[in-house]
């Protein structure tokens, strides 16, 4: 079956990084792009943004540029965050979540849509000193 | 940025019916998802393309699109079915993704 696991919880003190995988399973890790969201503790979901698994190209949403880093392994079906010079407020939940295309045929051409369809477990990253 | 309001909270009394909204700018462009979240757990697709279901979701599960506004509409509410709701879309261009403030679904 289609599956998302994520690695385990970290604990770091600030200013030390981090590095977050999600391995893919049950599908062409290839065939689909890759997001990441953020949940921050009695906070709601926040999309980080995503990763284009064959092209490696990355985009991020605003407040998600610089310390934050997607990467892939696509030999090992991977892919990755990594938060570099971490602050307290980054302590979260970290979510991949896969990437479902919906093509649409319409009079004027053909329209992409893109929700996320599979979830991993999350985890937990805490930043204390 | 863009962003998609719900309502906070949403009590119901089971065997009634929920409805959650999601208003945003450019719904009319773009389709809506819903996802479930219960405590400690990752969040679950429940509706896709403003009204579609997955499958597994149950039948109660329904959405609606009207202009700037998206309905996800539980009826005959379960205990089960109390979580946290998303409202997900993307801006006018498609290029970024955004979720909804988030509603609380409470079954009295």
């Amino acid at each position: 079956q289609v599956q998302l696991v994520q690695s385990g919880s970290e604990l770091k003190k600030p200013g030390a990084s981090v590095k977050v995988s999600c391995k893919a399973s049950g599908y062409t890790f290839t065939s689909y792009a890759m997001n990441w969201v953020r949940q921050a503790p009695g906070q709601g979901l926040e999309w980080m943004g995503w990763i284009n698994t064959n092209t490696g190209n990355p985009t991020y949403a605003q407040g998600f540029t610089g310390r934050f880093v997607f990467s892939l392994d696509t030999s090992v079906s991977t892919a990755y965050l990594q938060i570099s010079s971490l602050k307290a407020e980054d302590t979260a939940v970290y979510y991949c979540a896969r990437d479902f295309e919906l093509r649409m045929r319409a009079a004027a051409g053909i329209y992409y849509y893109y929700y996320m369809d599979v979830w991993g477990k999350g985890t937990t990253v805490t930043v204390s000193s | 940025s863009y962003e998609l309001t719900q309502p906070p909270s949403v009590s119901v009394s089971p065997g009634q019916t929920a409805r959650i909204t999601c208003s945003g700018d450019a719904l009319p462009k773009q389709y809506a998802y819903w996802y479930q979240q219960k405590p400690g757990q990752a969040p679950v697709l429940v509706i896709y393309k403003d009204s579609e279901r997955p499958s597994g979701i149950p039948e109660r599960f329904s959405g609606s699109s009207s202009g700037t506004t998206v309905t996800l509409t539980i009826s005959g509410v379960q205990a089960e079915d109390e979580a946290d709701y998303y409202c997900q879309s993307a801006d006018s261009s498609g290029t970024y993704k955004v979720f909804g403030t988030g509603t609380k679904v409470t079954v009295l």
